[in-house]
């Protein structure tokens, strides 16, 4: 099936700095979702975008929509201690249906002080 | 929280014995998924709902049914568990056709 290229798989950075992760698809996707998990919990919706070229923030998070319909990017500013977990950037394909996701494969994120 | 409540939370079970996960929801909404969590593959789709005795097939949907029989409730069976099943599920629900909100999660082993 398709999947999502989530990319960096994993990082480390300091409290205080800007961190940011992308996702990219073969595919046209209509909607793109951004989520957080915690580690023993389920995902949290952090930021939706539905139309292409989209800049949406949530707080210190801010999300686009690439233009092309194909990549989507998150980006955290001054990450704090809290900011730790999972991010997964989910796409929909076909609108008019159930929500249907693919997701990327996550970008784990841990803060040091 | 968006209240979804799975049950189990956690299961061990049998290769080759039946086992039903059950998601219960009190927001009333219309769509039901059921997902699976694997390292390196994210989230994947097994079946979801779309209303009373509505369903259809996700992803990953082989051996695995559902039942939803009401509003509330959306039942995962895995007919004859195998040890490629140990995973961790999770349930979804949504009211449009977008924003998905996630249970706790069930954390299965097959042994």
């Amino acid at each position: 099936g398709q999947q999502l290229n989530q990319s960096p798989q994993s990082m480390f950075i300091q409290e205080g700095e800007d961190v940011s992760m992308n996702c990219t698809s073969s595919s046209i996707f209509n909607t793109w979702l951004w989520y957080k998990q915690d580690p023993g919990e389920g995902p949290v919706l952090l930021i939706a975008l539905y139309k292409a070229g989209e800049l949406t923030s949530n707080g210190r998070l801010t999300a686009q929509f690439g233009i092309t319909r194909k990549d989507s990017f998150l980006n955290i500013s001054a990450s704090i201690p809290s900011d730790v977990g999972i991010y997964f950037c989910a796409g929909q394909l076909n609108p008019g249906t159930a929500s249907k996701l693919t997701f990327g494969t996550g970008t784990r994120l841990q803060v040091t002080l | 929280d968006a209240g979804i409540t799975q049950s189990p939370r956690h299961k061990v079970t049998e290769t080759g014995t039946p086992v039903t996960l059950r998601c219960h929801q009190t927001e009333n909404h219309r769509y039901m998924y059921w997902y699976r969590q694997d390292p390196g593959h994210g989230l994947r789709l097994i079946h979801y709902s779309y209303g009373v005795k509505d369903t259809d097939k996700g992803e990953v949907s082989d051996g695995y049914s559902v039942s939803r029989s009401k509003t509330e409730d959306f039942l995962l069976t895995l007919e004859s568990a195998t040890s490629s099943q140990t995973s961790v599920y999770f349930c979804a629900i949504s009211e449009g056709q977008v924003e998905a909100f996630f249970g706790q999660g069930t954390r299965l082993t097959v042994v």
